[in-house]
């Protein structure tokens, strides 16, 4: 199985909602990842966990707030966001520091709409 | 911190003739460099990937060129086929570093018939 699997597909939530971005692999890998991409621009790295500690923020603001209970599961909680947060959002996972194993494997994405 | 740099940012080439696309990195201690390629609406897939230790690899009809002392690398595709009209992604990293990846700003490929 070397599938990222993400939900929901889509979202469409208002400025006030709180949702949540799921993203749950079964490969083994301890590092997670999240992106945000914009149309016709490359994928721009938020978050890195490793060994489900939170090892990279990338400056995100605080409307964006990652979880990982397990190994297996990664989640973005989304409050009080704004239009200009629309986007794919993008879930990946690899080993730690792939040494061995170099490749970074991504979810279908979260298309996010908000309004 | 590291910075990919990519171009072309579209490029246009008859069915089977080669395409080529080009980046350049920043950070020397970057030893790891995969390419992604992204279908309309579909996530980013690796397709070839090299790190600093080798100076071109091969699969089929893709390959990838790396020269460290230049902090270049090049992914070449050759006798093009409507499937490979896709955005390709230059990205480098450091393997046993942060885990980061940085992706390039991408190059929309046409091919056309």
């Amino acid at each position: 199985d070397t599938e990222v699997t993400q939900t929901p597909k889509h979202l469409v939530m208002g400025m006030t909602n709180k949702k949540s971005l799921k993203c749950e692999q079964h490969m083994g890998h301890r590092a997670m990842y999240w992106y945000k991409q914009k149309a016709k621009k490359p994928p721009e790295l938020m978050f890195v966990y490793s060994y489900e500690k939170l090892s990279i923020n990338e400056s995100v603001p605080s409307r964006f707030s990652p979880e990982c209970p397990n190994s297996s599961l990664l989640n973005l909680h989304l409050h009080a966001l704004q239009p200009e947060d629309s986007a794919l959002y993008l879930c990946a996972s690899s080993q730690v520091r792939r040494q061995l194993n170099t490749e970074a494997f991504f979810g279908q994405g979260t298309r996010l709409t908000v309004v | 911190g590291e910075n990919v740099e990519q171009h072309p940012s579209t490029l246009s080439v008859q069915e089977g003739d080669s395409a080529v696309i080009k980046c350049t990195y920043s950070d020397s201690a970057s030893n790891y460099f995969p390419w992604y390629k992204q279908e309309l609406g579909k996530r980013p897939q690796l397709i070839i990937d090299i790190r600093s230790n080798v100076g071109e690899k091969k699969d089929q009809r893709i390959a990838v060129t790396l020269n460290k002392t230049a902090k270049h690398f090049s992914l070449h595709i050759t006798e093009t086929q409507p499937e490979d009209s896709a955005v390709y992604f230059c990205a480098a990293s450091i393997l046993g570093g942060d885990d980061k990846i940085i992706f390039g700003k991408g190059t929309r490929l046409h091919i056309l018939p």
